[in-house]
């Protein structure tokens, strides 16, 4: 099957540094979402970008789509412990498929 | 304003046995999708319902089906249980006609045994 595939698996970073995350995509897409997870607030829906969008923003949140390399990254900014949680991009074209997600840990 | 409700939290089945899922969207949303998270394979979309009708549907067995009533309300359904759908089973809702925007549910945990 294919799958988003988020980049890196696990990521620590110290608190009020900057997270990246990627998502690769296999198949032509018309919207590509992020969600977090952790556990106190369950799974939540973070971020839309269209296919003819290349970067869109959401306050600590930018997301930039890249369709010629069918890649998305999510950048956080001054990262808070509260970011501690799991990220996944979802593609969204005929077949929803979510990636495996990345684990964002953010260190005091 | 309440949120996805989903019941029940919790389920223990044996194998060979058939579960419903329950899924109460929230008021005015009318598109419900479903997903099942394991370790192993991660979050992976079941389908989705707009009005009554099946938009979209993942790449499950056709042991696992749905339907949405017309209260928006949905319902998940897996017969002949296996120990592999022992998963989180998650719904979400949307006031709009699916794609984006969505709202999550706590989900259920369904063990089989």
């Amino acid at each position: 099957s294919q799958q988003g595939e988020e980049d890196p698996q696990a990521l620590s970073i110290q608190e009020g540094e900057n997270a990246t995350m990627n998502c690769s995509y296999k198949t032509s897409i018309n919207n590509l979402q992020w969600y977090r997870q952790n556990s106190g607030r369950g799974l939540v829906h973070l971020i839309l970008i269209r296919s003819n969008e290349r970067e869109k923003h959401s306050g600590r949140l930018r997301v930039t789509l890249d369709t010629s390399k069918k890649s998305s990254s999510l950048l956080i900014t001054a990262s808070r412990a509260a970011d501690t949680a799991s990220y996944f991009c979802e593609d969204r074209d005929d077949k929803i498929i979510f990636g495996k997600g990345t684990r964002l840990h953010i260190l005091p | 304003k309440a949120g996805v409700t989903q019941t029940p939290r919790y389920l223990i089945k044996t194998r060979g046995q058939q579960v419903t899922l329950s899924c109460s969207p929230i008021s005015g949303h009318r598109s419900v999708s479903w997903y099942q998270q394991t370790p192993g394979q991660g979050l992976q979309f079941l389908f989705e319902y707009f009005s009554e009708t099946q938009r979209n549907k993942g790449n499950f067995p056709g042991r696992f089906s749905g339907r949405q009533f017309s209260n928006s309300r949905s319902e998940m359904n897996v017969s002949t249980l296996e120990l592999g759908d022992s998963a989180l089973y998650l719904c979400a809702s949307s006031s709009f006609e699916g794609n984006y925007g969505y709202t999550f549910g706590s989900g259920t945990r369904l063990t089989v045994v």
